[in-house]
């Protein structure tokens, strides 16, 4: 166990919509980072938040944003949804002066 | 970013063999990480590495990172089933933190019984 949970576990969604992903970090973890992995790849780093802020983002066009709470909740939101966006979606979180990130058990997007 | 690449791809073994999974950087590596992950799941954490030289062991499980080559090695020694799953090397895209990770495409390892 983690400490981190995401919900939903699963969602099916079809091409232009936009969806919503959830992620509950750890109290005290002021740094979340989204990652996206497609079947048979390695995660692909999409953007981190550290103290509400937008830390770094990958390479992801901007329909893909995000959001992060006082709370140590955060939030991806997808628009335009796209076929090739059909992937699990990862959060990860960690504390300001520590180097391990805490993997949450991912979203599976499908998109039809 | 950070090119990383695993190999083998995927690994067989039987219960109770050693084996040995490899990344390779095409980049200098500030810091490298090993994660787990069963298919589907999160990852789990296993180690870091930050220094040339550096090796680390949990259980069976030891790691080494050789700086100049831009190499690190995973190796299980004696495997059991609950080895089984994907094992992932990850390096700091920034060379600073964990936090902004550039992940291989993963090393697929089932252990047969």
């Amino acid at each position: 166990e983690t400490g981190v949970t995401q919900s939903p576990t699963h969602l099916i969604k079809t091409r232009g919509q936009q969806v919503t992903l959830r992620c509950s970090s750890q109290s005290g973890h002021n740094t979340v980072s989204w990652y996206q992995q497609a079947l048979g790849q390695g995660p692909q780093f999409i953007f981190q938040y550290y103290r509400e802020e937008e830390n770094g983002r990958g390479n992801f066009p901007p329909r893909f944003s995000g959001l992060q709470f006082p709370n140590y909740s955060s939030e991806l939101n997808v628009n335009a949804l796209e076929l090739d966006d059909s992937a699990l979606y990862l959060c990860a979180s960690t504390r300001d002066t520590y180097n391990e990130q805490f993997f949450g058990p991912g979203t599976r997007l499908t998109v039809l | 970013s950070q090119e990383l690449e695993q190999s083998p791809q995927s690994l067989i073994v039987q219960e109770g063999k050693n084996l040995t999974i490899n990344c390779t950087s095409s980049k200098t590596l500030y810091g490298l990480y090993w994660y787990k992950q069963k298919y589907g799941e999160g990852l789990i954490f296993l180690m870091m590495l930050q220094k040339g030289g550096e090796e680390k062991s949990h259980e069976k499980i030891t790691a080494k990172l050789d700086e100049k080559k831009q190499q690190s090695s995973l190796h299980i020694t004696a495997s059991q089933p609950s080895h089984a799953g994907i094992y992932l090397c990850g390096a700091d895209r920034l060379g600073g933190s964990a936090r902004q990770l550039t992940f291989g495409s993963g090393t697929q390892l089932t252990v047969l019984p």
